[in-house]
């Protein structure tokens, strides 16, 4: 069955220190994949996508993806984290054909940021 | 673009009434959007997808004559929660996908969700 992992639940780290957040995909062949950002009183922001073509993939916020089909990842960076980065991140993949793709997600990985 | 509203953004209703949720694709059609439930500290949940001008399909277990979908318009679907009960408390998020998207651009934009408390 199609899946998306987030082994880590929740990470700490420090503001201005490096950040990779970890998504893991089970499926046959290469899915669509998505990383959303969802913070406190905000919708889900989308971050990133992946669909095809050059599997390092560039943002907003300063983030990227990098696509390893084969590691079965679409692992989430950033250089160098900001206070405002505190969110809750979420993994999201489409494994269906035809119109009603769904989005299968990840658990999600909260980040906190210390001073 | 691609903004995605809903009203409310908080509901508070007494057990046993109905409450309707809305949600708007304000600067683009949607032909298919998506009802979504988030429990505290969790993953989002789907609980439909609708497609205008016919019937939603509900994921399993969802009872769809509790949770009332309409996709009357490319850019109007709501959620009726229909004789509401504490448990039916949760925050209540919908998304939308563009008419016309191409092969790789399946997005889904969302709204900024409802947070319904049933007293």
């Amino acid at each position: 069955a199609q899946s998306v992992t987030q082994p880590d639940i929740h990470i700490t780290v420090s503001e201005g220190a490096s950040l990779e957040l970890r998504c893991n995909y089970s499926y046959g062949a290469t899915p669509y994949l998505f990383w959303y950002v969802q913070s406190p009183g905000q919708g889900l922001q989308l971050l990133l996508k992946y669909f095809s073509g050059d599997t390092l993939v560039q943002g907003i916020k300063g983030f990227e993806a990098e696509f390893k089909r084969s590691q079965s990842s679409f692992n989430l960076r950033k250089p160098s984290v900001h206070w405002s980065d505190a969110a809750e991140y979420f993994c999201a993949g489409t494994f269906n054909a035809g119109n009603n793709r769904k989005l299968i997600w990840g658990l999600g990985t909260s980040l906190a940021v210390n001073p | 673009g691609a903004v995605v509203s809903q009203h409310p953004s908080r509901v508070i209703c007494k057990s046993g009434t109905s409450v309707k949720i809305e949600c708007r694709s304000l600067d683009f059609q949607a032909t298919t959007m998506f009802w979504y439930r988030q429990f505290p500290k969790q993953s989002l949940m789907l609980m439909a997808t609708s497609n205008e001008g016919s019937k939603a399909t509900y994921e399993q277990g969802v009872e769809k004559d509790k949770f009332l979908i309409n996709h009357a318009s490319l850019t109007l679907s709501t959620l009726t929660v229909t004789s509401a009960h504490p448990e039916d408390s949760s925050f209540y998020i919908c998304s939308a996908r563009q008419v016309g998207a191409l092969a790789g651009g399946y997005e889904q934009y969302f709204g900024p969700g409802t947070r319904l408390t049933v007293t």
